[in-house]
């Protein structure tokens, strides 16, 4: 079965510092990751796409790169601030069907001032 | 901005008791899925649905049924509500035109099956 595994539950840096999430797939390589950010209480809320075929995507202050030699995305905050401060969540498409989306178990951010 | 909305934030029902969770979505989307949030575990998919009358089972459809007679309302049913069903209920909705699209959440509803 296609499992995705995000390894750290929970990850604390200081502001200012880049903070790296980690997301690890297995068996065959997903055409895409996306990544989503979930804050409590409430339902995930989507923030980029990566294709295989794209080493990295960036949008303002995030970067989310795919490593298919590793079965790895990598999803980076620059500039950390408190208010980034969440759960962040990366899913990958079904291999019997890709509307069938597979989400990993989150990593928790915690960013103190 | 499409808002998927969860009929309930909390619901707490006795073991035994048939429970529905009603999800509607505004955008016309295609697809509609069921997925329980449980900590440690993530996101695992119940059930989904990629059209008005049909359905695929997820990872851990049993204990739940499910029912798409409309498309903007998917609702999951658990048939007879056990304790072990208690857990953060989430529906998400998104566009069959586009494998990529992203989903759109709820912001869930919150069973405690006692």
């Amino acid at each position: 079965s296609q499992k995705i595994e995000q390894n750290s539950e929970a990850l604390n840096i200081q502001e200012g510092k880049t903070a790296t999430l980690t997301c690890n797939y297995t068996n065959y390589s997903p055409a895409y990751l996306q990544w989503y950010r979930q804050d409590p209480g409430r339902g995930p809320v989507f923030l980029l796409l990566i294709r295989e075929n794209e080493k990295e995507k960036r949008k303002e202050r995030l970067k989310v790169t795919f490593d298919t030699t590793l079965k790895q995305s990598l999803f980076h905050i620059t500039a950390s601030q408190p208010a980034d401060s969440a759960t962040y969540l990366c899913a990958r498409p079904g291999y019997s069907s890709a509307s069938k989306i597979i989400f990993g178990s989150g990593t928790r951010l915690s960013i103190r001032p | 901005d499409v808002k998927v909305t969860q009929s309930s934030r909390y619901l707490v029902k006795r073991t035994g008791e048939k429970v529905f969770l009603e999800c509607v979505q505004d955008m016309d989307h295609e697809n509609m899925f069921w997925y329980r949030q449980d900590p440690g575990l993530g996101l695992r998919l119940i059930y989904f649905s990629y059209d008005v009358k049909m359905k695929e089972k997820g990872d851990i459809p049993e204990g739940y049924s499910v029912s798409r007679e409309k498309k903007e309302r998917f609702s999951l049913i658990l048939e007879s509500a056990s304790t072990n069903q208690t857990s953060m209920y989430l529906c998400a909705s998104s566009k069959r035109d586009r494998t990529e699209s992203p989903l759109h959440f709820g912001n869930g509803t919150r069973l405690t099956v006692t």
